[in-house]
Formats: structure tokens, sequence, C-alpha cells
């Protein structure tokens, strides 16, 4: 089955460098994504990376994917207060029950940004 | 981005009563939505999939007599909690999924804001 695993806590200073690390388990996940979950709201889409992608930027952010080994890893770059929030690692994989890809989840990295 | 909304952000409800959640895509036709529930300090656990015109997919373990689900247009998804009990209080959320037309994101899905619900 799969499974989505990611580490609880991280507690950076403001203006270092952030990495929340996930590995996952199904090797036919298509994409791999990274979202953002600040207190009390829904989930904001960060970023993306397609299976037979290494890496990916986008601005303060770096996604490295590891396919042997099935980690991925995102880097925030000049970590900000306003970075707090729990991250999101899910992979897509195909669901036999509802014939459609669907999204498995880890448990949520919870960043803390100290000033 | 894709924007999808939910109404209402928060509700209050007494035991034995219905909820009843709206999700729509504002900007995209959603072919597919999703319903997942969040505790406080978990993941989120996918309850339903559910294409447009047709009856959703429940995931095991979920009362689909409880839960019910309609997607009956390719903008708006409803969950509707029926007879809710104290258990049943939540953070629910929808996303969406459609074809934008760019590389990448046919396979994307777009979270809505998400609705507390707390049964009293």
């Amino acid at each position: 089955g799969e499974d989505v695993e990611q580490s609880l806590f991280l507690s950076v200073r403001e203006g270092d460098s952030s990495v929340i690390n996930c590995t996952y388990t199904d090797s036919s996940s298509t994409y791999l994504y990274w979202y953002k979950q600040e207190p009390g709201a829904g989930l904001q889409l960060l970023t993306y990376i397609f299976s037979n992608m290494d890496m990916k930027q986008d601005q303060r952010l770096t996604v490295l994917l590891n396919k042997k080994d099935k980690h991925l890893s995102l880097r925030i770059a000049d970590t900000q207060t306003g970075d707090s929030a729990i991250y999101f690692c899910a992979e897509s994989t195909l669901s036999s029950g509802a014939g459609s890809y669907q999204l498995t989840f880890g448990k949520g990295t919870k960043l803390s940004v100290i000033p | 981005g894709a924007v999808v909304s939910q109404h209402p952000s928060r509700v209050i409800c007494k035991s034995g009563t219905s909820v009843k959640i709206e999700c729509r895509s504002l900007d995209f036709q959603a072919t597919t939505m999703f319903w997942y529930r969040q505790f406080p300090k978990k993941s989120l656990m996918l309850m339903a999939t559910s294409n447009e015109g047709s009856k959703a997919t429940y995931e095991q373990g979920v009362e689909k007599d409880k839960f019910l689900i309609n997607h009956a247009s390719l903008t708006l998804s409803t969950l509707t909690v029926t007879s809710a009990h104290p258990e049943d209080s939540s953070f629910y959320i929808c996303s969406a999924r459609g074809t934008s037309g760019r590389a990448g994101t046919t396979d994307t899905q777009y979270f809505g804001p998400g609705t507390r619900l707390t049964v009293l």
C-alpha cells in the first residue's frame, strides 16, 4: 500500500535554509507535491515535480527528488517568519477503487521559524 | 493558480441536525472533486472521490449514508453530514481537479480553505 512519511517538526532561525524531507513507497507515483497549510486554513499548493525530474527550483523553493531512494525534499532558502506553517508532502497514485489518480499525504511537518 | 472556495468556513450545529458544505471551483471546471477530513495534528483522510454526474466513490470506513456527496455540476460539489454527532466535529476540506490546459496540471488538486464543523 501507499505510505508517505515525514518528520513532524522542524525549527530554524530566520534567514537560514529549511529542508523538509519526505519518503514515499509507491514507485509508480507520477507527480509529487508540496502543500503548505497555515493555521485554520486549507492547503496551498506550493510546488510539484514530475517523477522523471531530479530537481525543480521556483524562487526560494527547491525540490529534490531521488526516485531510486523514493526520497523527496523541499528546501526553503532565506526562511522567513511567514513561512511558519505545516508542510505536506503528497504523492499522486492511481486508485483502483475510484479509477483515477488520488493523493496520498504525509502527516505534515510543522515548520517553526525563530526570529 | 486555480481557486476553490468552500462555504461555510465555520459552522456550529446541534447534535442530530444535518449540515451541508459547498465546494466550488471558481475559475476552472472540476471533473473530479475530493472530500477530506482532517483531525488535529493528523494528516488529511480522503473520504470520497466524486466525478461530475456520477455517484461518489467512498473510501473504506466512510459511511455513505451519513456523508452524502453530490457533484451535480462541473463547478459545484456538496457534502451533507446527516444526523451530525459530536464525533463528526472536524475540519472538512474539499479539493478539485480539472483540465486547465497547462502541461503538468491535469493531475493537480487544488484545495478549498476548509470548513470547521463543530457539533454540540
